[in-house]
């Protein structure tokens, strides 16, 4: 039971670069959800996706987007990296208040 | 909506010491709440989980919590610090209806000292 996947672990982008970080969950979850993290502020919400079909913005959407491709894989997607996107991205799902998490991708935007 | 206040950024202890990491949160339906812990470079390792069961509930590695719904409350408590204690601690609020969406305190610091 692998639970959630998410690649790559790690990434170097120039400013500028696009990317998309991929999550999968094997658990049948409706929900999935984008966090970055960054020192002293916590998990913070990027978009989630209640169910397949539909995405929502979190707390910092700007220069995200996302895609739910179908129930099991949520993502995201940095069309043009800038400096302050540098952060480690947690991929999560649910179902009825259980949360699962992926490893998390370091990100780094030179 | 709501929202999670984890009421210390940091928290110091002696090795042996009881832990005290304090959490509220506010919730406009009966909520899950988690405690997770980070080890530096780390993922996201559950502690515990409250659900509307016993209001204490017991963790891993000898850490629990006691949901206080009068005071909106769900602090965690260890009674002797180890070393490898040494990690973020993050509260998170899910509610039970809803979007379920969890909101993250932003995370207690916990160091031990020999």
């Amino acid at each position: 039971n692998a639970g959630v996947t998410q690649t790559p672990k790690f990434q170097v982008l120039k400013t500028g670069q696009s990317m998309t970080l991929q999550c999968a969950q094997d658990m049948n979850h409706n929900s999935m959800y984008w966090y970055r993290q960054d020192p002293g502020m916590g998990l913070r919400l990027i978009y989630y996706s209640a169910s397949e079909g539909t995405t929502d913005k979190g707390e910092v959407p700007n220069g995200y987007n996302v895609s739910r491709l179908n129930k099991r894989e949520f993502s995201l997607r940095l069309e043009s990296a800038a400096p302050s996107q540098t952060s480690v991205y947690f991929c999560a799902s649910s179902q009825t208040g259980w949360i699962h998490f992926g490893n998390g991708t370091r990100l780094t935007v030179t | 909506a709501q929202s999670v206040t984890q009421l210390d950024s940091h928290v110091s202890v002696s090795e042996g010491t009881p832990v005290l990491l304090r959490c509220n949160y506010s919730s406009s339906y009966s909520p899950s709440l988690f405690w997770y812990v980070q080890h530096p470079n780390k993922g996201l390792q559950l502690l515990l989980k409250y659900t509307s069961a016993a209001t204490l509930v017991k963790g891993i590695n000898g850490f629990e919590a006691e949901f206080k719904k009068s005071e909106t409350s769900f602090h965690l408590t260890k009674p002797s610090a180890h070393m490898s204690d040494a990690a973020e601690y993050f509260c998170v609020v899910s509610p039970a209806g809803g979007s379920y969406i969890p909101t993250f305190g932003r995370g207690t610091s916990l160091i031990v000292h020999p």
